[in-house]
């Protein structure tokens, strides 16, 4: 079984200012990685993933996330935030030799861009 | 291309009545997956169909939560008698093949209140 932990609840953080989530994960198999942003009242949207090769990861709306095996992390950058980017982000993992597909999710880091 | 739809958004009703969520995936999607999202914690994965057939459906609570996919396209998930802790937001997704490595698109999610 795997777990995802999301070491920030939230983070506050200054328009244009850089912001860094923090997410930790724990398998006993090799696994994929994914970071989501969810919009007040809405779904999930897909922001990057990791399946294999370079392990910098460039994603949607200049994001990127970079996967460190050895410490079993995917931590997800942005250099300079808009207000738009105000939403909560959850990294996920799912099995690479699993029959399904089952996402394995974090609690969620709730970002906060102040103007 | 039409995204995946969810109806109602939202719902209240009493303790110990039953209510049902309904889901239409996006057109070719084989794979259709259920999450439950308790305020504050990330999505978990309720049930996981390919087409008609259930992939995995562990933490389904089986003895009050029921979910079909009869001709493989669209879904109900329903729950007979809900209790307090069934209000969640319920987030319909679904993919293309079901692998690992595939994205899961989410619909808008149908917000549950039990009173």
């Amino acid at each position: 079984a795997q777990s995802v932990t999301q070491l920030d609840s939230q983070v506050p953080v200054f328009e244009e200012a850089p912001v860094e989530l923090r997410c930790n994960y724990s398998s006993s198999v090799s696994v994929y990685l994914f970071w989501y942003v969810q919009y007040p009242n809405q779904g999930l949207q897909l922001l990057l993933k990791y399946l294999s090769g370079s392990t910098l990861v460039k994603g949607i709306n200049g994001f990127e996330a970079e996967f460190n095996k050895s410490q079993t992390s995917f931590h997800l950058r942005k250099p300079s935030v808009h207000i738009s980017d105000t939403a909560e982000y959850f990294c996920a993992v799912s099995e690479t030799k699993a029959a399904g597909n089952k996402l394995t999710f974090g609690g969620g880091t709730r970002v906060l861009v102040k103007p | 291309e039409a995204g995946v739809a969810q109806s109602p958004r939202y719902k209240i009703i009493e303790k110990r009545q039953s209510v049902a969520f309904w889901c239409n995936p996006i057109s070719g999607h084989a794979t259709l997956y259920w999450y439950q999202q308790i305020l504050g914690q990330g999505p978990k994965l309720l049930i996981q169909f390919q087409n008609n057939g259930v992939v995995d459906d562990s933490q389904l609570p089986k003895d009050r939560f029921s979910a079909e996919r009869l001709k493989g396209v669209d879904s109900t998930l329903k729950i007979q008698p809900a209790k307090l802790e069934d209000s969640a937001v319920y987030l319909c997704a679904s993919s293309l093949v079901g692998q690992g490595r595939d994205e899961q698109f989410f619909g808008p999610g149908t917000r549950l209140t039990v009173l």
